[in-house]
This record gives C-alpha cells, structure tokens and sequence, in this order.
C-alpha cells in the first residue's frame, strides 16, 4: 500500500532564504508526482506535476526533483518570500489517477 | 483561467440527515475525483468517475456514498445518512487526461454534522 510522507511538518523561515520541502513514498510504480499549495480554508493548488519519466520541473521560483527508484521527491523554493506561506501538499499517482496525499509542510516566511 | 467551482462552501447537517455535495467541473475536462479532508489530517480518495461510471473507489467510500452526474454538467456526492464522523472538508477535483495532466480542485464544502 503506498504511503506518502512529508518532512518537515513545519518550518520557519526568514524572508529571502532559499528552502527545501521533502516528500518520500513507499512504492515506486508511479505515473506522477505532483506538488500543491493550500491555503487556510481553500482548496488545493497545483504548482507542478512531474510524469515518473521526468527528473525535475520548474515554474518560477519553484523546482520540483524526482528520484522514483529511492522514492524521493524535493521541492525548492528560491528566494522566498511571506506571500509562500502556506501548506504545501505532495501528492503520487498510479496508473488510476487516484492521488495519494503527504500530511503536508506548513511553511511560514517572516517578513 | 477555468476554476472547479463547489457548492455549498459550508453545510452544517443533523446526523442521520441526507446531504448533496455539487461540483462543477472545468468544461473540458473528463476525469472527475472527490476527496475528503478531516481537520488536521492527510487529504483522502473518496471515490473517480470517467464516462459516467465509477473508476475507483477508497474503503471509505460504503454504501452511504453515491455520486452522479445528472445533467451532464453537475458532479454530485450524496451521503444517505450522515455520521458525525462525516465531519470534513469535501473536495472535488477534475482533470483532462488522468495521468498526464494536473488534477484541477474545487475550493471544497465544509461539512458540520451534529
């Protein structure tokens, strides 16, 4: 049964430092690797979507890396800044679409 | 840019009461998902649906869930009778092309049940 889980469940940070969020799951026949923000009380963002086939992609400030065979997934943030706060949500699918959700990393960025 | 809309952004249900869930996908999209999140955990799968039929569906998911798509637009999730335990944050997601696009969420339904 896959489990996803996200390390670390917190973390602060001063406005302007660059940080890494991580994501690892258990069984590595996936077709996807997605990353999302959610917002108190909203929905769920999409940031980036890596296909199993991929090693990273990038949007912005972000960078997403996929390693499939040690079931690992970083995602970066460059130079952030406090409107990055949030709960950032890591996500794998199988072959079904269904998703199968990390507990999430809040991240505060002080100004 | 198109955005998964839901409605009702809050419920709050006697136990036992029946409660109707609506989602409106993006136009084109063919692929639709529910999800649930209790406070203070993981986002679950509830449940897929492609061509008017369920694709899949989690444990959670008993014989007090059912879903549909009445009128070719709405994406529906009826609980027959509510538990407390259905207390949760519903979501509703839709996508294009189930593994190579991103999943598109809705800003989700609170669901109270007293």
């Amino acid at each position: 049964k896959q489990e996803v889980t996200q390390i670390p469940a917190a973390l602060s940070v001063p406005e302007g430092e660059n940080l890494v969020l991580n994501c690892s799951f258990t069984d590595s026949a996936i077709y996807n690797l997605q990353w999302f923000r959610q917002d108190p009380g909203k929905g769920l963002t999409s940031l980036l979507l890596i296909q199993s086939s991929q090693r990273e992609q990038t949007s912005g400030r972000l960078n997403a890396s996929l390693d499939k065979s040690s079931g690992r997934s970083t995602l970066y943030i460059a130079a952030s800044q406090p409107g990055d706060s949030a709960t950032y949500l890591c996500a794998v699918s199988g072959n079904t679409g269904k998703l199968i959700f990390g507990q999430g990393t809040t991240l505060q960025v002080k100004p | 840019e198109p955005e998964v809309t839901q409605t009702p952004s809050h419920q709050v249900t006697q136990m036992g009461q029946e409660v109707i869930l609506r989602c409106v996908p993006i136009s084109n999209h063919l692929y639709f998902y529910w999800y649930r999140q209790i406070l203070g955990q993981k986002v679950e799968f509830l449940v897929s649906f492609y061509n008017n039929e369920i694709s899949e569906k989690s444990e959670i998911f008993d014989d007090q869930f059912s879903v549909e798509r009445p009128d070719g637009s709405n994406f529906t999730l009826k609980i027959r009778s509510t538990k407390l335990e259905d207390s949760a944050m519903y979501f509703c997601a839709t996508d294009r092309d189930r593994n190579n696009q991103p999943q598109h969420f809705g800003d989700g339904t609170r669901l109270s049940i007293l």
